[in-house]
């Protein structure tokens, strides 16, 4: 079935580019999402990635899209304390009702 | 204030005793959903709905249930809780399938001892 890989944790220094891996199976995704979550709040939507693109920019975030690999990153350049949250990767594809499948998320955490 | 609301927002329960979870949204969206998140599992769907009276069964569905008889309300329902349904709800909508931002609500605690 359908999966969304993403590692659990990553650990930057402030000011330093965080950089979230995901990697998805299905090979029909139309749409590939990047929400974060702080904490005691709901999921927000950050960015998406149209698949036919291969990078989206959106002031410090930078989406890269491996469409071949299947393999979605964000890059948050000079990394703030608030940008700590968990970062969940997405996919949705109009076979399934347009249905949306979360990894796991990532927890990033922001050192002095 | 465009917003999904729930209620309530942290519930302690016992086995068995019915519950039920409101979620609300102000923004006319078609498409709603629940999901459950959990440590080391992420968010999974437990029920959708694309429309009023339109209800579909999403990933981890069993010992819940919902209706949708007006645009505005999913409610979850959990007839007969059992403690493995201790974890963290999300209710979410969007405008429709093909719309991209999914608005999610504050999230509601729950747990069943």
């Amino acid at each position: 079935g359908e999966d969304v890989e993403q590692s659990l944790f990553l650990s930057v220094r402030e000011g330093d580019s965080s950089v979230i891996n995901c990697t998805y199976t299905d090979s029909s995704s139309t749409y590939l999402y990047w929400y974060k979550q702080e904490p005691g709040a709901g999921l927000q939507l950050l960015t998406y990635i149209f698949s036919n693109m291969d990078m989206k920019q959106d002031q410090r975030l930078t989406v890269l899209l491996n469409k071949k690999d299947k393999h979605l990153s964000l890059r948050i350049a000079d990394t703030q304390t608030g940008d700590s949250a968990i970062y969940f990767c997405a996919e949705s594809t109009m076979n399934r009702d347009d249905k949306i499948i979360f990894g796991k998320g990532t927890r990033l955490h922001i050192l002095p | 204030e465009a917003q999904v609301t729930q209620n309530p927002r942290y519930l302690i329960t016992v086995t068995g005793k019915k519950l039920t979870v409101t979620c609300s949204q102000n923004m006319n969206h078609e498409y709603m959903s629940w999901y459950r998140q959990d440590p080391g599992l992420g968010l999974r769907q437990i029920y959708y709905s694309m429309n009023v009276e339109v209800t579909d069964k999403g990933d981890v569905p069993e010992g819940y249930k919902v209706s949708r008889k007006e645009k505005r309300n999913f409610p979850l329902i959990l007839e007969s809780p059992s403690p493995n349904q201790t974890s963290l709800y999300f209710c979410a909508s969007r405008l429709g399938t093909g719309e991209h931002e999914q608005y999610f609500g504050p999230g509601t605690r729950l747990t069943v001892t």
